[in-house]
């Protein structure tokens, strides 16, 4: 079964330096990943995707992620965090063949940005 | 585009009661689901449907229902509500090509 993983429940960062969020998959076959952010009192907003192709994705208010498929991993990034940064972050892979199928989600990961 | 609208915004029931959370999208998606948050579980999936007439099941679906007689429409049907169904729900719908999903601004439902 399709599975993702986020082992840090918090990640705090000073404004200004860079931040990483990490996840790890678990797929048969290619995988088609996700990372959505959650404002508080908020929906999900979808950030970015890897489908295919180069493994650097860059996506939304400046995030990037890295597809590493050696590590099973697509750990997102920024190079200088921001206070309104500051939210919950989920990492999903698509269950399913291809575009098929529904959203898996990790378990989040609360990034803190202080000034 | 209203996108992906639920309602309500917020529910207090008492254990037994029934209630029926709605979801509505204008954006003529094929695909509809809904998801419950709970603290520490992240996202899961509780039913789904990939057009009109047709829904199944997702991760969590026991004290739900659902039906789908439209493409607009997805509502969520709890039958008797138990204080475990306290959270968060949350209708998301895509295009059955595309890879993203959009999300509702999400119902908080607490169960006494």
């Amino acid at each position: 079964a399709q599975s993702v993983a986020q082992p840090e429940d918090q990640v705090n960062v000073a404004e200004g330096n860079p931040l990483t969020v990490k996840c790890t998959y678990s797929v048969s076959g290619n995988p088609y990943l996700f990372w959505y952010v959650q404002y508080p009192n908020r929906g999900l907003q979808f950030l970015l995707k890897y489908i295919t192709g180069d493994n650097l994705v860059k996506g939304s208010y400046g995030f990037e992620a890295e597809f590493n498929k050696s590590q099973t991993s697509f750990h997102l990034k920024k190079p200088s965090a921001l206070v309104s940064d500051s939210a919950l972050y989920f990492c999903a892979v698509r269950d399913g063949g291809g575009s098929q199928g529904n959203l898996i989600f990790g378990k989040g990961t609360k990034l803190s940005v202080k000034p | 585009n209203a996108g992906v609208t639920q309602t309500p915004k917020f529910q207090v029931l008492k254990t037994g009661q029934s209630m029926t959370l709605q979801c509505a999208q204008d954006m003529n998606h094929e695909y509809m689901s809904w998801y419950r948050q709970d603290p520490g579980m992240g996202l899961r999936l509780i039913h789904y449907s990939v057009g009109a007439g047709i829904t199944d099941q997702g991760e969590v679906p026991n004290g739900y229902n659902v039906s789908r007689s439209t493409t607009e429409d997805f509502p969520l049907r709890l039958l008797s509500a138990a204080p475990s169904q306290t959270s968060v729900y949350f209708c998301a719908s895509r295009d059955g090509g595309a890879l993203s999903q959009y999300f509702g601004p999400g119902t908080r439902l607490l169960v006494l």
